[in-house]
């Protein structure tokens, strides 16, 4: 029974196309997360729900669009992607706000040709 | 300068070996400090956190704190190859974001 789930695990489109990742969480947790992590495995958050209200918002470029329905998910979409948006995007679920123990999904490897 | 720096290694151990990793960290308001490991292609588990300075053991797992130096280590003791993953330091400042390490790459060969 998977406690953070990403679809889809792979994704390979264009320039220029718009995509979305969904993330579901079934821990009960109130606050959940957008990691991207880079090809030298550096990870970086971007967005932060808690209970459905924004509450981390990183300097991200704003054809990132975060959107949580209610507080087991929460979606990234991307406008006009580009080269550099390749990377993997993990989303990930903490208890509370701040928490130290995040549970990650598995991530979704984005490639941008 | 990145607010914490980690070597990216690999580190290539044998299996028995004790394993050290370490981060740095410039930023003294961190309070809660943490260790996470991925198995590739996976994402990040927490293996150990601690709050403020001191040591926390956990099996094999030895977590170390200095805040006066702002350097924080993870032990590996009797290292297995199942340990071979990327170790990720990860530290905060009270309820804030998470901060990452970029990653120290362990292999722990037979």
């Amino acid at each position: 029974d998977t406690a953070v789930s990403q679809t889809p695990k792979y994704l390979v489109t264009q320039m220029g196309n718009d995509k979305s990742i969904k993330c579901e969480q079934n821990l009960g947790h109130d606050t959940m997360y957008w990691y991207k992590q880079d090809s030298k495995k550096f990870l970086k958050i971007m967005f932060s729900y808690n209970n459905k209200e924004l509450i981390i918002n990183e300097t991200v470029p704003n054809r990132f669009s975060p959107k949580s329905p209610d507080k087991a998910h929460l979606n990234l979409h991307i406008n006009s992607l580009e080269l550099g948006d390749s990377a993997v995007y993990f989303c990930a679920s903490s208890q509370a706000a701040g928490g130290n123990e995040q549970f990650f999904g598995p991530g979704t490897r984005l490639t941008v040709l | 300068q990145k607010e914490v720096e980690q070597d990216p290694g690999p580190l290539s151990v044998p299996e028995g070996a004790i394993v050290s990793l370490n981060c740095t960290y410039s930023n003294s308001a961190f309070q809660y400090f943490m260790w996470y490991r991925q198995y590739s292609r996976k994402g990040p588990e927490l293996l150990m956190y601690t709050y403020s300075s001191g040591n926390k053991e956990d099996g094999r797992f030895t977590a170390q704190v200095d805040k006066s130096s702002k350097y924080i280590s993870l032990f590996i003791r009797d290292s297995q190859p199942s340990d071979s993953a990327t170790y990720l330091c990860a530290m905060r400042r009270n309820t804030d974001k998470l901060i990452f390490g970029t990653g120290t790459r362990l292999q722990v060969f037979p």
